[in-house]
């Protein structure tokens, strides 16, 4: 049973440019969580999907991020003109209900130049 | 005042040694505690998860949730250099129905 996978792994965007991180949860799984790590820093929420739902964005920026998980495909978390403090590693994680604990994927560093 | 508390550590113990990590937290609503395990560079992997009060155990390792004191503790026996990682505190109050909150982390090294 493959885990959460997280593609790509190494993202480099100049300012201005958009990110795309995408995210296929464990098979079965149908809640998916995104998560932003910065330096010295812990992880914090961004935002908790099911298919074709936002359910709780509370921790995203207002500006410049979105996200996704459509009937099909993975879920993709969108970072528009992107700024050096975009620079983070962003996880994914999944689980089978919204009662159940979270598996993370391996996440997707991105660098802004 | 953070919703969730810390130390980052460095840990440094010999190998073999009982290990004690802890978190304190101010959100009296959180039930739901967990602890990750995450090696330089990769994803948390899920060590334990533990609902309200009580104790859990679970080979090497213990977890302790004290909800009077707003406490949790995370208790690896006969440490290996293997467990040599950040241990990552969280919870929530909804189990999976919101976001984790995550503590900083502990770095911990277990010393050969």
């Amino acid at each position: 049973n493959a885990g959460v996978m997280q593609n790509p792994r190494h993202l480099v965007r100049r300012r201005g440019q958009e990110a795309r991180l995408r995210c296929s949860p464990m098979k079965g799984h149908s809640h998916v969580y995104w998560y932003r790590q910065l330096p010295e820093e812990g992880l914090k929420f961004m935002v908790y999907l099911q298919k074709e739902n936002i359910i709780d964005e509370s921790g995203m920026p207002k500006e410049r991020f979105s996200a996704e998980f459509p009937k099909e495909g993975p879920s993709i978390l969108r970072i528009q003109q992107v700024v050096r403090g975009d620079s983070a590693a962003y996880f994914c994680a999944s689980s089978p209900g919204s009662s159940e604990t979270q598996y993370f994927g391996p996440g997707t560093r991105l660098l802004v130049l | 005042q953070k919703e969730v508390e810390q130390d980052p550590g460095p840990l440094s113990v010999p190998e073999g040694a009982i290990v004690s990590l802890n978190c304190t937290y101010s959100n009296s609503a959180f039930q739901y505690f967990m602890w990750y395990r995450q090696y330089s560079r990769k994803g948390p992997e899920l060590l334990m998860y533990t609902y309200s009060s009580g104790n859990k155990e679970d080979g090497r390792f213990t977890a302790q949730v004290d909800k009077s004191s707003k406490y949790i503790s995370l208790f690896i026996r006969d440490s290996q250099p293997s467990d040599s990682a950040t241990y990552l505190c969280a919870m929530s109050a909804g189990g999976g129905a919101d976001g984790l909150t995550f503590g900083k982390g502990t770095h911990l090294i277990i010393q050969p």
